[in-house]
């Protein structure tokens, strides 16, 4: 069973900084490319980063570019996301997504972590 | 970047109804497009992939179509489990834009 888990979430005052990890199982990590999407309180989704297999192509929102860094360990089968210089508006629900390729999108969703920045 | 717009933002629909959700892309995705349901508190669900593939365990009253810029999702007859906001997402080219959702409520 493909599992994503997510953790790392907290409350963080604004101008700070949070990692983020994402564990997965039930598959071949390694194989995949990996997402994070966001989900502001009451708000819709929206895209902020994806690496390549081996982690040798990324790709960043501009809302988040120069501020955060995805990367993964494929020995670990975890996926991160380094958040710093928060601001209010980067408070959401991250979630870490599995990308099955052209076929078939994104298929496979964490349950979330949460992100408060306070200010 | 290539913007999807989806509409309604919002439908008001009785349990037995057939209702559709379309969504448009700014510029041709052939047919790379995903639907994904969220209710509160969860994490989105796959329902379509590739604009018309039913993913596995997913009722058949879900149906999507489309191609190019134009798509739809047509749930036949509304149960109560499907009260919920559903999304469209492409992912021709990065970054892999949403809609802005579409809140399907109980009339």
């Amino acid at each position: 069973e493909v599992q994503l888990v997510e953790s790392g979430g907290g409350l963080v005052q604004s101008g700070g900084s949070l990692r983020l990890s994402c564990a997965a199982s039930g598959f071949t990590f390694s194989s995949y490319v990996m997402h994070w999407v966001r989900q502001a309180p009451g708000k819709g989704l929206e895209y902020v980063s994806a690496i390549s297999t081996n982690g040798d192509r990324t790709y960043y929102a501009n809302s988040v570019k120069d501020r955060f860094t995805i990367s993964r360990d494929n020995s670990k089968n975890t996926l991160y996301l380094q958040m710093g210089s928060l601001r209010a508006e980067d408070m959401a629900m991250y979630y870490c997504a599995r990308y099955s390729g052209t076929y078939r999108g994104v298929d496979y969703w964490g349950q979330g972590t949460l992100v408060t920045v306070s200010s | 970047d290539i913007q999807m717009t989806q509409s309604p933002s919002t439908l008001s629909a009785s349990v037995g109804d057939r209702v559709t959700i379309t969504c448009r892309a700014s510029q041709s995705i052939s047919r790379w497009l995903a639907w994904y349901q969220q209710k509160p508190g969860k994490a989105p669900k796959l329902l379509i992939y590739k604009a018309s593939s039913l993913e596995s365990g997913v009722p058949s009253r879900f149906s999507g179509s489309g191609s190019g810029t134009e798509f739809t999702l047509t749930i036949s007859s509304l149960q109560p489990d499907d009260f919920a906001t559903y999304y469209c997402q492409h992912y021709d080219s990065s970054p892999y834009t949403f809609g802005q959702g579409t809140k399907l409520e109980i009339k």
